[in-house]
């Protein structure tokens, strides 16, 4: 069964170091997603991608956060200068058509921000 | 802008019915609703356009009330493996799912 991928499983870094986590979608899958989840707290919206380009974002998604697909296959989130508060799990999702459907997660990427 | 759940957390027994509520002060396209185990990723239970209409699958189900912009899922006769957390996710707009800050289930034998 096709899924969600992605790496690193847990990334460690510096604070105001930049880091990429990396998603590999569904194949055929269209629309693209990034959340995150501070332990123990609620899943949280951070961008949604389309057609190459943003479609929405939250608050959260600030100038630090950006996001790529640098090619046919790979979803990139990128945060230029973690803080401490970066700490969290970042999960990507894919869909295959509009927003209103299922979105399928990866495992999620663990960031711990020294 | 996000959902509100309730209640934060449930404690059963197999066999045992829930409900978990989400409601929304504003208008919804949408309502979605994941299960998440400890340490892994949500897991889609269902979704719910507007319409007001009921899903289900197994001994889950859902509905959603877009008058009163409430959903509510439904678990009859649980089983160990419904224990986790649950949350509802709303679609305000098109590609922009908030989540609520969900509800713990734990089913006990």
């Amino acid at each position: 069964e096709p899924e969600v991928t992605q790496t690193p499983s847990h990334q460690v870094t510096q604070m105001g170091q930049e880091v990429i986590l990396r998603c590999v979608p569904i194949s055929n899958h269209l629309y693209f997603y990034w959340y995150r989840q501070i332990l123990g707290q609620k899943v949280e919206f951070l961008v949604s991608f389309y057609n190459n380009e943003i479609s929405e974002k939250s608050e959260i998604f600030d100038d630090q956060f950006s996001v790529e697909r640098p090619d046919g296959s790979n979803f990139t989130l990128k945060i230029r200068s973690t803080k401490l508060e970066d700490s969290a799990m970042y999960f990507c999702a894919s869909s295959v058509t509009s927003g209103y459907n299922e979105q399928f997660f990866g495992p999620g990427t663990r960031l711990t921000v020294l | 802008q996000q959902p509100v759940q309730s209640p934060q957390a449930v404690i059963l027994r197999e066999g045992e019915d829930a409900v978990i509520n989400c409601s929304s002060s504003k208008a919804l396209y949408s309502v979605h609703w994941y299960r998440q185990k400890h340490g892994e990723a949500p897991v889609f239970l269902m979704i719910l356009l507007k319409g007001g209409e009921q899903k289900g699958h197994d001994k889950i189900s859902a509905s959603f009330n877009e008058k009163k912009q409430q959903s509510s899922l439904y678990l009859t006769a649980s089983q160990l493996s419904y224990s986790g957390t649950y949350f509802c996710g709303t679609e305000r707009s098109y590609l922009d799912m908030r989540f609520g800050a969900g509800t713990r289930l734990t089913v006990k034998p």
